[in-house]
């Protein structure tokens, strides 16, 4: 089974509106975390936001807040006032207990287009 | 944040030829670095983990005498492809794992693609 889901190989939004990016993960350990990174063209991984599986609040920093509904093993990334500047891959990442080694977990990403 | 410096960021190499790429933390000690690979408009596969001091754990069907990793130093592992052959061309990402009091995150290197004629 897949770690993890992202279910939207491609968005787009309007610029200055608010975007959701999904993402769905698979675990069954009590302790884990997951990410989102963004991937611009030029192929640098840009580390967005974390969420901690103990974590009570949803992650927020900046334009970028991560709802994270633990029952349903979702983690979407909300993105809100969309510049062009947020046009990029988008991949919802995990990482698992311990015992792992600290591997992460990538989903296929989704690639997000802002119109003007 | 913490930075992951990566050398080159783009190498066009003949086939048969062995190309080297460094991965470095700058301003931080990183006990485990991974590499991953990724393809055009495609995930990052994990390759290997990379641990200071001992040998590299690789990924279910990654061949380790093609891909050989070495992470002689807590600031520095590479990823030396041996004998390269055009299906190897790829975009190579390394990271480096930074040891937070909460959790561990993730830095990523800029990548080095890598053409293999």
């Amino acid at each position: 089974a897949q770690k993890i889901t992202q279910t939207q190989p491609g968005m787009f939004v309007q610029e200055k509106e608010a975007v959701t990016l999904d993402c769905t993960y698979d675990t069954s350990d009590q302790s884990y975390g997951l990410f989102w990174y963004k991937q611009p063209s030029s192929g640098e991984m840009i580390f967005l936001i974390y969420q901690g599986s103990y974590d009570e609040q949803n992650a927020t920093e900046g334009r970028y807040s991560l709802n994270f509904q633990k029952a349903r093993k979702s983690a979407n990334l909300v993105i809100s006032a969309s510049q062009l500047g947020d046009s990029a891959m988008y991949f919802c990442a995990m990482r698992e207990g311990v015992a792992t080694g600290n591997q992460f977990y990538f989903g296929t990403g989704t690639s997000l287009t802002v119109i003007p | 944040g913490a930075v992951v410096s990566q050398h080159p960021s783009r190498v066009i190499c003949k086939s048969g030829t062995s190309v080297k790429i460094e991965c470095r933390s700058l301003d931080f000690q990183a006990t485990t670095m991974f590499w991953y690979r990724q393809f055009p408009k495609k995930s990052l596969m994990l390759m290997a983990t990379s641990n200071e001091g001992s040998k590299a754990t690789y990924e279910q069907g990654v061949e380790k005498d093609k891909f050989l990793i070495n992470h002689a130093s807590l600031t520095l592992s590479t990823l030396t492809v041996t004998s390269a052959h055009p299906e190897d061309s790829s975009f190579y990402i390394c990271s480096a794992i930074l040891r937070l009091a909460s959790y561990n995150e993730q830095f990523f290197g800029p990548g080095t693609r890598l053409t293999v004629l």
